[in-house]
């Protein structure tokens, strides 16, 4: 079974509004990272946060993370049309040397 | 200029034959990766791939199988093309080491009929 999940599936917000994404997984981690998938494009790395980190900002982007909680967010402020997108969330378990991706959330972003 | 590459962009073809897709890299990285990202856009592991180790996703039927000439190139063989196929191929690199940010390319829209 897949290791992320984020949450909400869709998202719809005004230009200006806030967004929160969230993630949840399951096992022990090294780090968390979160990637963006424009329509018909490939993913782009947003920012990685490591499991001894509880959060960490990224120009209009802050994401923490709870390993108690086996859960990160990522919170993008002031929105523009340009965010509309699907974020995806990737974990690097512990011991493997690859990355666990999320179904994503798709964000729209309206003008 | 392009850090990852793949051609094509787009490939239809018919059930049953045989096609590849390539990948290059100019980032001077030591591993790749080729995901397959389904029509719910869950992406999935196929392979990682470095000079030393292939790692092969179990789940991965053995029609497909990576091909690496040299360190900057991992084309994706795949053999007796079945519509279950279809979906987008992203081929990733990443410097070594298991915490590194991995860079995509554009992908490949497998279109099999």
């Amino acid at each position: 079974s897949q290791q992320g999940e984020e949450d909400p599936q869709a998202l719809s917000i005004q230009e200006g509004e806030n967004a929160t994404m969230n993630c949840s997984y399951k096992t022990s981690i090294n780090n968390l990272q979160w990637y963006r998938q424009n329509s018909g494009r490939g993913l782009v790395h947003l920012i990685l946060i490591r499991s001894n980190e509880r959060e960490k900002h990224s120009g209009r982007l802050r994401v923490t993370l709870d390993t108690s909680k086996k859960s990160s967010s990522l919170l993008i402020t002031a929105s523009r049309a340009a965010d509309t997108a699907s974020y995806f969330c990737a974990t690097d378990l512990s011991g493997y040397s690859t990355l666990t991706f999320g179904k994503g959330t798709m964000l729209l972003v309206s003008p | 200029d392009t850090a990852v590459s793949q051609t094509p962009k787009y490939l239809v073809t018919q059930m049953g034959n045989d096609k590849s897709i390539k990948c290059e890299q100019n980032l001077g990285h030591d591993t790749m990766y080729w995901y397959k990202q389904d029509s719910k856009k869950f992406l999935k592991i196929m392979f990682s791939y470095n000079n030393k180790e292939l790692i092969i996703n179990e789940t991965v039927p053995n029609r497909f199988s990576p091909k690496s000439p040299d360190k900057a190139h991992l084309n994706l063989h795949i053999n007796s093309l079945e519509l279950g196929d279809s979906a987008v191929y992203f081929c990733a690199s990443s410097r070594p080491g298991v915490t590194d940010t991995q860079y995509f390319g554009p992908g490949t829209r497998l279109t099999v009929l």
